[in-house]
């Protein structure tokens, strides 16, 4: 079946501009979260989504960040007033809700985000 | 909150050869444990993971042992080949209820044809 799909691949945005990062989950899977990978590190934590609420978004940098899930499916991860340390990677999972904690999640492509 | 050290950070091998990475985790409530496989330009793909319900578990030529005692966990992959190349995560729940994961800082491994 499809795996997790994340639009666009790339983005190249000027310093000061808003941004809008897209995730489709794998259809059936409840949950869903977003990642941060930064040249050459691990991967930071920065929400997560069951259905259509955030029960934890304490991985996020600052209030310039914000995201959004509608229908239990689609994702959106906006970023306003984009900085130069915004430039990462941006990935997104999800999971089928089995049990808290031991979920296995799938990652999509991830979209490479480059501020100037 | 949960913290997960990986070591080492760069591993090479020749073809042939095992591979063997090693992580560590701080809170004693974690009870899963993935491996992830990241090439270059693609997002992670899990490879193989563990529940601490059993101390290891193999699929052809990668095992994870869990020592849940010491707080640690390894990959192991046997008769490494050049597509193994790749950086490695190693990762444990969050600290919360909800399953977010801490991944390690990640390995770089390259296998020498």
């Amino acid at each position: 079946g499809a795996g997790v799909s994340q639009s666009p691949s790339n983005k190249v945005t000027e310093k000061g501009k808003d941004v809008e990062l897209r995730c489709d989950p794998i259809s059936g899977h409840t949950a869903l979260y977003w990642y941060r990978q930064s040249l050459g590190q691990g991967l930071e934590f920065l929400i997560y989504f069951q259905g259509n609420s955030a029960p934890d978004k304490s991985g996020l940098p600052s209030d310039r960040f914000s995201a959004e899930r509608t229908g239990g499916s689609v994702s959106t991860l906006t970023i306003q007033r984009t900085q130069q340390e915004d430039s990462a990677v941006y990935l997104c999972a999800s999971s089928f809700r089995t049990a808290p904690r031991t979920d296995t999640q799938y990652f999509g492509p991830g979209t490479r985000l480059t501020v100037l | 909150g949960e913290n997960v050290e990986q070591h080492p950070s760069t591993l090479s091998v020749q073809e042939g050869d095992s591979a063997v990475i090693k992580c560590t985790y701080s809170d004693s409530a974690s009870n899963y444990f993935p491996w992830y496989k990241q090439e270059l330009g693609k997002g992670p793909q899990l490879i193989i993971d563990i529940r601490s319900n059993v101390g290891e578990k193999k699929d052809q030529r990668i095992a994870v042992t869990l020592n849940k005692t010491a707080k640690h966990f390894s990959l192991h992959i046997t008769e490494t080949q050049p597509e193994d190349s790749a950086v490695y995560f190693c990762a444990a729940p969050g600290g919360t209820s909800y399953g977010k994961l801490t991944f390690g800082q990640g390995t770089i491994l390259t296998v020498h044809p």
